[in-house]
């Protein structure tokens, strides 16, 4: 089944600098790339996805990149504020009836 | 406006005791899952279902029994609560499809003691 390593388990940044966190999977089949952030007490939530056609996706500060080729993306956040401050979990998936796999998360702390 | 929500938020009980976990979406979806979330944040699939249909059935011990009275519903039910049973269940749904967001509740807490 896929297995997906998440990069690095804790990160903290400066406000205002940037912050990357990198993912790798296994199944080369895994077509779809979500990425969520979770809140203290909160449940995850997604901030953006990415799907195997595309190599790179932009949402405000928020980016994913996507290497098919060497199975890995990343989420780079740029202008980090201290809002910005959570858990954050990579997953990948394949097609049909297959579950959402995800990393162990990486904890980021922004330092005001 | 909760688009997912579960109850209990907090469940404490003792070992042995039956409890169940409610999960309701208004969303619309189709498809509605559970996740187990242990002490170190790993969350990992439990069930799947898709249209009162179980679709999904990770290596999950027969002591926990999902029901889905109806699409937008999707119960946990868990029999002879053991002490690794503790850990944050999370529910969440999305439409039926290839690759779709899924949108998660916020979690309910269960504590063996």
């Amino acid at each position: 089944g896929e297995n997906v390593e998440q990069h690095p388990s804790t990160l903290s940044v400066q406000e205002g600098d940037s912050a990357v966190i990198k993912c790798t999977y296994s199944d080369s089949a895994s077509n779809y790339f979500p990425w969520y952030k979770q809140e203290l007490g909160k449940g995850p939530q997604l901030i953006i996805d990415i799907r195997s056609n595309v190599g790179e996706k932009k949402d405000q500060r928020i980016a994913v990149t996507l290497n098919k080729t060497a199975k890995h993306f990343s989420l780079h956040i740029t202008e980090t504020q201290p809002e910005d401050s959570a858990v954050y979990f990579c997953a990948a998936k394949t097609g049909g009836n297959t579950p959402l796999v995800f990393g162990k998360g990486t904890r980021l702390s922004v330092i005001a | 406006d909760t688009a997912v929500s579960q109850t209990p938020k907090y469940l404490v009980t003792q070992m042995g005791n039956d409890k169940s976990i409610k999960c309701e979406q208004n969303l619309g979806h189709d498809t509605m899952y559970w996740y187990k979330q242990d002490s170190k944040k790993f969350l990992k699939i439990m069930f799947s279902y898709n249209n009162k249909e179980l679709i999904i059935n990770e290596t999950v011990p027969n002591r926990f029994s999902p029901k889905s009275p109806d699409k937008a519903h999707l119960n946990l039910h868990i029999n002879s609560l053991e002490l690794g049973d503790s850990a944050v269940y999370f529910c969440a749904s999305s439409q039926a499809g290839i690759v779709q967001p899924q949108h998660f509740g916020d979690g309910t807490r269960l504590s063996i003691l």
